[in-house]
This record gives structure tokens, sequence and C-alpha cells, in this order.
């Protein structure tokens, strides 16, 4: 196991409705990282936490939004649901934003109905 | 637009075979090409990665190859093991960044005793 947590397991959402996804990183880590792994695909990355900052963004839109608490642990928020959201969301931790490995958490199954 | 693609999408090995997956890529400053596995319920985790100052990197029964001037690079699995069954991803870096990743579509690989 890396240490890293997510919850919750599964969720279940109607289109139009927000949802709040949340990870603990792995213990010293500051660096959190979110992803979106729709079914048979690669993960894609969403954003990148660092020290309570966003540190870079993928292709997503603003309805895709996060945060990072001091502790370093970080939520993932999605506004204005879409079918098209349903989803793995997967995060990952890293010591810091240089740092080559990062650790994945188990990741939350994401359904919109 | 994706940057980084992969084949074959599944494989078949016998157990003892030799299971090879291959990435090109298209972006010249790409740096770092990790591959990951995953197995189901699970996230990703980093299996084996590689610089482009050297052509070749083993570590246990896995080799990543590279070649640069062909813009791609290949993890080889010797000696394929019922426990390797999963589905493996190469990356490469957003941005620069080597935890901001940008992944493959995935193989399924199946190890058939």
């Amino acid at each position: 196991e890396t240490g890293v947590t997510q919850s919750p397991t599964h969720l279940i959402k109607t289109r139009g409705q927000q949802v709040t996804l949340r990870c603990s990183s792995q213990s010293g880590h500051n660096t959190v990282s979110w992803y979106q792994q729709a079914l048979g695909q690669g993960p894609q990355f969403i954003f990148q936490y660092y020290r309570e900052e966003e540190n870079g963004r993928g292709n997503f839109p603003p309805r895709f939004s996060g945060l990072q608490f001091p502790n370093y642990s970080s939520e993932l928020n999605v506004n204005a649901l879409e079918l098209d959201d349903s989803a793995l969301y997967l995060c990952a931790s890293a010591w810091g934003p240089l740092t080559d490995t990062q650790y994945f958490g188990p990741g939350t199954r994401l359904t919109v109905l | 637009q994706q940057q980084v693609k992969q084949s074959p999408q599944s494989l078949i090995v016998q157990k003892g075979g030799i299971s090879i997956i291959n990435c090109a890529y298209e972006n010249t400053a790409f740096d770092y090409f990790p591959w990951y596995q995953q197995f189901p319920g699970k996230g990703p985790a980093l299996l084996i990665a590689i610089r482009p100052d050297v052509s070749e990197k083993k570590e246990g029964r896995f080799t990543i190859s590279f070649n640069k001037s062909a813009k791609q690079f290949s993890l080889h699995i010797m000696d394929s093991q019922p426990g390797d069954s999963a589905t493996y991803f190469c990356a490469a870096p957003q941005g620069g960044a080597t935890n901001k990743l940008i992944f493959g579509t995935g193989t399924l690989l199946a190890v058939q005793p």
C-alpha cells in the first residue's frame, strides 16, 4: 500500500449536482496531484497542489477546482456534473513538485446519472 | 491531443514468455519516461523509468529500451508470470514536470499459466 487514501470509494450523483472528493497524502508529502481516469483510458492530469497553492493545471474546465489544506490533504470539487465526468478519480502525492516518484491512491469511482 | 501513443491495446503471453509494450511520443523536450502498472481496483504504481541519457535500463525482469531518434520507448517483461497480469501505462512529463504526467491509453496484459 502507498499510504495515500481517498474517500469515498464509490459515489453516485446525478447530472448538475456538485461533488467533493478527498485525498490524504502520504506522510511527509507536500505535493498532491489529481487525475481523471475514464474507463479503458489512461489517467489525465487535472491539477497539482503544492503547499496549498495550485501548481499547474491540465485541460479541464473551471468547474473542476481543488483545495489543499495545511496538513497537505486535498479536495477535488466538481460543479455542474456532466455524464462524461463519470470516471475513476485518482490522487497522487509526492515529496515535492520536482520529485519523479508519485504515489497513487486507490481512487474514487464517480458515476453520474 | 494525445502526445503519447501506446501499443498494443491488449497482449496475451504464455508464462515464461517475453511481454513487449511500445510507446511513441511527439515532444522532443520530454526528458523522463516512466512505466506504470495498475491492478484492478488499485491506483497506478511506478514500475520503472528512464531518462534519455541512456538507451536501456533494467530492474529485475523489467527493462526499458529507449530510442531517442525514433522517439520511442518500450517495456520488456522477461520470464512473464501470471502475477504480472495488469494494465501497463507509459507516460511522459507535462510541462517539463516529472510528476505531472501525460499517460498512454494502456495495455492490458494477460499472462497465461
